[in-house]
């Protein structure tokens, strides 16, 4: 079935590092695929999106690029700040296109980011 | 722009009790979805609504479970005789479903759900 997975957390680094945290899936059509950010005592918010192999979605520094050969959508950020402490979560809508139905998320991966 | 309300932010009860929350979506968004996240899990869909019909309902959701959206504007989500396994955080989204626009989910904050 559909599913994502996600890497475990949590992650630590040091203000100005670069980040990855990686993400697969299984889908059996073309999902679109999406990070969201879960900052403390709020709601998820979306961070970027990619709805077709090879797009690439950024926002806030932050990017990831639909890989279909390896079923990857990895978050990527060249220098992280203190202000992007929060928990990620990497999420497939298997319908994809103009369709949206439920989506699948992955567990979360909890990001510390110290001064 | 008022974003997706949910209401209470944080509910206790105690076991065999009934509780009901609210949600009330983005105001022109005709799709609303709830979601359950149990800590250190991602949300898991439960049930999903295109105006006032409900269209999808997941396993997960059990016949304790009711969800309406009566007017096609703001949901409840009733949860009869609650056990403590029903401990987690409900999370509402809506989202706006057209003909070939590419659609977003936004969440609410959450309601965080303790059975004693």
């Amino acid at each position: 079935g559909d599913s994502v997975t996600q890497m475990e957390g949590p992650v630590t680094l040091s203000e100005e590092a670069f980040l990855t945290i990686n993400c697969t899936y299984t889908a059996t059509g073309y999902p679109s695929l999406f990070w969201y950010v879960q900052y403390p005592g709020e709601g998820l918010q979306l961070l970027l999106k990619a709805t077709k192999a090879d797009d690439k979605g950024s926002n806030k520094g932050f990017e990831a690029t639909y890989r279909k050969e390896t079923t990857s959508f990895h978050l990527e950020k060249g220098s992280v700040q203190v202000s992007d402490s929060a928990v990620y979560f990497c999420a497939l809508d298997p319908l994809g296109g103009s369709t949206l139905g439920r989506l699948y998320f992955g567990r979360g991966t909890q990001l510390t980011v110290w001064p | 722009d008022t974003g997706v309300s949910q209401d209470p932010r944080h509910k206790i009860t105690k076991r065999g009790q009934n509780v009901t929350f609210r949600c009330d979506p983005i105001s022109e968004h005709n799709r609303l979805y709830w979601y359950r996240q149990t800590l250190g899990q991602g949300p898991e869909f439960l049930t999903y609504f295109q105006n006032e019909a409900q269209l999808e309902k997941s396993r997960l959701l059990s016949d304790r479970f009711s969800a309406e959206r009566p007017k096609g504007s703001f949901s409840t989500l009733e949860i009869q005789r609650t056990e403590q396994g029903d401990s987690a955080m409900y999370l509402c989204a809506s989202s706006l479903a057209a003909s070939g626009l590419q659609e977003t989910q936004y969440f609410g904050p959450g309601t965080r759900l303790l059975v004693l």
